[in-house]
């Protein structure tokens, strides 16, 4: 298995519900990732996992709220959302994430979420 | 994390080597550079990476400069699936485990 299965793979919430997205990977992966990407701009990193422990929160909101309960999985927690909020919410892992570089990532196809 | 300048966008002939450009003027010698794609409402793609030598894989070539503050990403024999955008991107060897996404290039295959 080389694949990221990102779920759902559209989401449709108002602004006061609670919805969580979820990633799953088989690789033996140790490094996951959430990313944001608004339409017709680059990914945005939001927060890294290694080990399954927190490593980056790059200044999230939060109204979002990651969580990695094991090491195959990665959710976001998504609540109080703004319609701003909506975008392309991709997820990624890679082998260990080590500082020393040399290792790509793997990534999702991505939950499109809708904010209403 | 150093900056990498890529042109906006490409044209390239199907069956035609595509040649995209990348600056890493401020590369540091532990950096490596990484290029992803992502066609259009897809997850990014891994193509290739590398530190000093030039890399090849199924999918391109990396060629690096000696000095290292440049690099080309080179798809042999372009196809129209092949239209994305392309990112360069230099990992950093701190802070933790980031990879930051530039504007990238737009390349278009045309027939």
């Amino acid at each position: 298995d080389t694949e990221v299965t990102q779920t759902p793979k559209h989401l449709v919430m108002g602004m006061t519900n609670k919805k969580s997205l979820k990633c799953e990977q088989h690789m033996g992966h140790r490094a996951m990732y959430w990313y944001k990407q608004k339409a017709k701009k680059p990914p945005e990193l939001m927060f890294v996992y290694s080990y399954e422990k927190l490593s980056i929160n790059e200044s999230v909101p939060s109204r979002f709220s990651p969580e990695c309960p094991n090491s195959s999985l990665l959710n976001l927690h998504l609540h109080a959302l703004q319609p701003e909020d909506s975008a392309l919410y991709l997820c990624a892992s890679s082998l260990t994430g080590s500082k020393t570089g040399g290792e790509g990532y793997t990534f999702g196809s991505g939950t499109r979420l809708t904010v209403v | 994390d150093a900056k990498t300048t890529q042109p906006p966008s490409m044209d390239c002939a199907e069956g035609r080597a595509a040649n995209l450009p990348c600056n890493h003027s401020t590369i540091s010698g532990n950096e490596y550079v990484y290029w992803y794609r992502q066609i259009h409402s897809q997850g990014p793609q891994y193509i290739i990476h590398g530190l000093k030598n030039n890399e090849t894989n199924e999918m391109a070539s990396l060629i690096i400069t000696e000095d290292r503050k440049s690099s080309t990403l080179i798809l042999p024999h372009a196809t129209l699936r092949d239209t994305a955008v392309y990112y360069c991107i230099v990992r950093a060897n701190t802070g933790g485990f980031k990879t930051i996404f530039g504007a990238g290039t737009r390349l278009f295959v045309k027939a």
